[in-house]
Order: structure tokens, then C-alpha cells, then sequence
């Protein structure tokens, strides 16, 4: 049972790249998430989704974009990388409101 | 004000002890509480979910709430050098929104 997997581990991009942060899970569970985690300053949520087709916005969505094409897939698009989404980026997961998380193993992204 | 504050230790304990973890919440109409304990280096691990006032018990860990004080506690009793990691809060917020706190660093000392 893999759970959330995500992809790649580690990425150093330049500023100006950009770059998806592939998330999948196989436990069909319709509540996905992102978020990124700063040193100190606890995990804010980027994006989520209730289901395929149907995301929205969370604290701090600027500069990120996702989809939800399916149920297990829900990418993170990175447009015009800034040294400010330097950070670890996780992926998660729940059965449906009010439910923990499951959390994807995480994505150490440096932007130089 | 945060909407999930915890200290942010680092909070160190004897192997054996009960370490206590603290946090509080500024919405009153939060009705979802969890813990996360994070490795170094690695993702949160759930550990603990408490809905109703009182306490839950799992094994070794003690989640208190109360919701008048709007306070959610989280007890280790038996502390291991294992139980060593920073543990996250975290409160559903109306929208479906989860707020973490920025966690408390646990040292279970042998």
C-alpha cells in the first residue's frame, strides 16, 4: 500500500524556471492538499481539492497553480520560480472533512 | 493573533516521564483536533484525533480537550528516547481549512 507518493525528492531550479511537483495516492480518497512547510513557521496550505475537477484556493496560493483530473492525481504547477518557494513541499490526503491527514513523503525544492 | 499557537520548546524530558504538549486555538467554533508527531527530516505521522471535551486514550498517548478554553493537550506517558520529534497541532477551521501549529520539539533524554 503506497499511500501518497510523491515526486521528485529534491529539485534545484533557477529562478524564472518552473516546475510540477507530482502527487498521487492510491487510497481514492477525494479530500487532497498542499502545503509547504518554512523552517519555524509551521505548514500553510496552498491548494486543495474536494473531489476530481474542484479545487480551490488556500493561505498562500500565489505563485502555484494545480488541477484535479482525477481522483489519485493532483500536481503542483510552479510558474516563474521565486527564491521565496524555497522550501519543503508536501502532499496529503484524507477520507473527507474532519479527517486526518495522510502526508506524502515530501519535495525539498531550492530556488537560486 | 495565530490561530493555532504551541510552544515551541524545545521541551526535554527523562526516559520514562510523561512529557506534556500544549496548544491553543483562537476559533471557538474549531470542532476537529489532531496531532502530528514529524521526524527530522521526514513528513507528519497522525497520531492522535479528539471531537468531544474529555480525554482519549491510545496506548501511551493522551489527547485532552476543552473546548471552553479552547486548549488541546497532548500527554506521552512512559516517554521513550523514540517518542523524540517535534509535535504539530492542528485545528479544522469552518471552510475546511486545517491550521497547524508551528509544533513542539520533544527530547526524551535515556
Amino acid at each position: 500500500n503506497a499511500g501518497v507518493t510523491q515526486t521528485p525528492k529534491f529539485r534545484i531550479l533557477k529562478i524564472g524556471q518552473s516546475m510540477t511537483l507530482q502527487c498521487t495516492q492510491d487510497m481514492n480518497h477525494n479530500y487532497m492538499y498542499w502545503y509547504r512547510q518554512d523552517p519555524g513557521m509551521g505548514l500553510k496550505l496552498i491548494y486543495y481539492s474536494v473531489g476530481a475537477g474542484i479545487t480551490d484556493k488556500g493561505e498562500v496560493p500565489n505563485g502555484y497553480n494545480v488541477s484535479r483530473s482525477t481522483t489519485e492525481d493532483f500536481p503542483l504547477r510552479l510558474e516563474l520560480a521565486a527564491p521565496s518557494q524555497t522550501s519543503v513541499y508536501f502532499c496529503a490526503s484524507s477520507s473527507g472533512q474532519g479527517r486526518g491527514y495522510t502526508f506524502g513523503s515530501g519535495t525539498r525544492l531550492t530556488v537560486v | 493573533q495565530k490561530e493555532v499557537e504551541q510552544n515551541s520548546g524545545p521541551l526535554s524530558v527523562p526516559e520514562g516521564a510523561i512529557a506534556s504538549l500544549n496548544c491553543t486555538y483562537s476559533d471557538r467554533v474549531s470542532q476537529s483536533f489532531f496531532w502530528y508527531r514529524q521526524y527530522s527530516g521526514k513528513s507528519p505521522e497522525l497520531i492522535m484525533s479528539i471531537y468531544s471535551n474529555g480525554d482519549k486514550e491510545d496506548g501511551r498517548f493522551t489527547a485532552q480537550l476543552n473546548k471552553a478554553s479552547q486548549y488541546v493537550s497532548l500527554l506521552i506517558r512512559d516517554s521513550q528516547p523514540s517518542d523524540s520529534a517535534t509535535y504539530l497541532c492542528a485545528v479544522l477551521a469552518p471552510g475546511n481549512q486545517f491550521y497547524f501549529g508551528t509544533g513542539t520539539s520533544l527530547t526524551v533524554i535515556p
